[in-house]
């Protein structure tokens, strides 16, 4: 069964360096999205991407933050200069269309930031 | 504004009974709802999912109950098994926009042996 994939497991960083969170979206899925979970909290939307843009994000991803699908597999997430409070799990996640079919969920980057 | 919410944080039950989980939305433009589960270290996997223009839906052991006029969701889950143990949460979304979801805060499940 196909499903989406992320890298690292796990990443642990200094504050204020960049990170680059990986993730392959399962193959014919056209919508791609990253959601964070703080520890103990809820599932928290982050951007939504089709067609090489950015669809929608929220208050949360802010300048620090980008999107990209630098070839047919990939999508990444960087964030350019971590803080503290940058820390969570971080989930992929693609569907075929948007709003109304299921989003798959990868397993998540846990980013810890130091 | 938008919301997703659970009324209990913690259900436990013995196994073999049968589980409900609750969940209530604010958003009445939300027409699409989705229960996801999570086990400690996992991403969110899908569990069943339901349209606003039913009321009922059923998996396997799962079943899903929609009430649009109090904005309440269910997650029925038949013969719970110790596997069933995680955090359950439920999702919202509008067919109309990009896809984002709304998450509630999530159900933990303790099943007991």
């Amino acid at each position: 069964e196909p499903e989406v994939t992320q890298t690292p497991s796990h990443q642990v960083t200094q504050m204020g360096q960049e990170v680059i969170l990986r993730c392959v979206p399962i193959s014919n899925h056209l919508y791609f999205y990253w959601y964070r979970q703080i520890l103990g909290q809820k599932v928290e939307f982050l951007v939504s991407f089709y067609n090489n843009e950015i669809s929608e994000k929220s208050e949360i991803f802010d300048d620090q933050f980008s999107v990209e699908r630098p070839d047919g597999s990939n999508f990444t997430l960087k964030i350019r200069s971590t803080k503290l409070e940058d820390s969570a799990m971080y989930f992929c996640a693609s569907s075929d269309v948007t709003g109304g079919e299921t989003q798959y969920f990868g397993p998540g980057t846990r980013l810890l930031v130091l | 504004g938008e919301s997703v919410g659970l009324h209990l944080p913690t259900l436990s039950v013995q196994e073999g009974d049968n589980s409900i989980i609750n969940c209530a939305y604010s958003n009445s433009a939300s027409d699409y709802f989705i229960w996801y589960k999570q086990e400690s270290g996992k991403g969110p996997q899908f569990i069943i999912d339901i349209r606003s223009n039913m009321d009922k839906r059923q998996g396997q052991r799962v079943t899903v109950l929609l009430n649009k006029t109090v904005k309440h969701l269910s997650l029925q889950i038949a013969a719970t098994q110790p596997g069933d143990s995680a955090v359950y949460f439920c999702a919202e979304n509008t067919l109309s926009n990009t896809g984002k979801l709304i998450f509630g805060q999530g159900t933990t499940l303790q099943v007991k042996p």
